[in-house]
C-alpha cells in the first residue's frame, strides 16, 4: 500500500515563528501537492512539485514556501506564521503525470497558530 | 472553471440501506474522476477512481459511475453500516498534470445503527 506520512499531526505555534511541515512517501512517486482545508471552502492547492528541485505555484501560495530535496519528501515552510494560517494541511503524492494516476493523502497536519 | 457541486450535503440513513452520492461537475473534459472518503480530523482515503474511458468501477460494497456527457458521478454504498459514516469527497481530474485536480466540498454521511 501506498503510504504518506505527515510527521506531525497536531503542531501549535506563535504569530511570526518559522513554521515547518513535513511529509515522505514511500512510492517513488514523482508527483507531490500540498493543500490545505478549512470550513467551506474545501480542500486549496498551496503548491506542487512534479520532480526534484521543481516545484510550481498553487492556487493560495502566497506566505507559503516549499522545499523538495529527495524523491520521497516534501517540506511546507512557513517563514512567518499568521493566525490566518490556522487550517488542517494535507500532503498528497500520485505517479508520473500521466493520465490514470491515483492522487494518495496523508493523514494531515493540524496547524493553530496563536 | 470548473466547479464541482456534491448534493445532498449531508445525509443520515438507518443501517443496511442501499444509498447513493451525487456529484456533478460543469467541464465534462475530464481525464478521470476519483471519490475519496474523508473521517473527522484525518486525511482523505482513496476509494475508486474512474477513468474517462470508463462508465463504472466496482470495489467491494462501493459502485462508482461515471456520465461524462451529462457531468455526473454517482457513489453507490451498499448494505450500509456505522463504519460506512464520513465525509465523502468526488474530485474530477481536468488536465493530464494531477495538479487540476478539484475537489467537490463533499456529502457528510452518516449511518445509524
Amino acid at each position: 500500500d501506498v503510504k504518506v506520512t505527515q510527521s506531525s499531526r497536531y503542531l501549535v505555534k506563535r504569530t511570526g515563528e518559522k513554521v515547518f511541515l513535513e511529509c515522505v512517501q514511500d512510492m517513488d512517486h514523482e508527483n507531490m501537492f500540498w493543500y490545505r482545508q478549512d470550513p467551506g471552502l474545501g480542500l486549496r492547492l498551496i503548491y506542487f512539485s512534479y520532480d526534484v528541485k521543481m516545484k510550481e505555484k498553487g492556487d493560495i501560495p502566497e506566505g507559503y514556501s516549499v522545499s523538495r530535496e529527495k524523491k520521497e519528501r516534501f517540506s511546507l515552510i512557513l517563514e512567518s506564521a499568521s493566525t490566518n494560517q490556522t487550517s488542517m494541511y494535507l500532503c498528497a503524492s500520485s505517479p508520473t503525470a500521466d493520465v490514470a494516476g491515483e492522487l494518495f493523502f496523508g493523514e494531515g497536519s493540524r496547524l493553530t497558530v496563536l | 472553471k470548473q466547479e464541482v457541486t456534491q448534493i445532498p450535503a449531508a445525509l443520515s440513513v438507518p443501517e443496511g440501506e442501499n444509498l447513493v452520492l451525487n456529484c456533478s461537475f460543469t467541464d465534462s473534459a475530464i481525464y478521470n474522476l476519483q471519490w475519496f472518503r474523508q473521517d473527522p480530523g484525518k486525511g482523505l482515503t482513496s476509494l475508486l477512481l474512474i477513468q474517462s474511458s470508463q462508465r463504472e468501477q466496482t470495489s467491494g460494497r462501493l459502485n462508482a459511475s461515471l456520465d461524462k456527457s451529462s457531468g455526473r458521478s454517482t457513489l453507490y454504498i451498499a448494505a450500509s453500516q456505522p463504519g460506512d459514516s464520513a465525509t465523502y469527497l468526488c474530485a474530477p481530474r481536468q488536465g493530464p498534470s494531477a495538479s487540476k485536480i478539484i475537489f467537490g466540498s463533499g456529502t457528510r454521511l452518516s449511518i445509524r445503527p
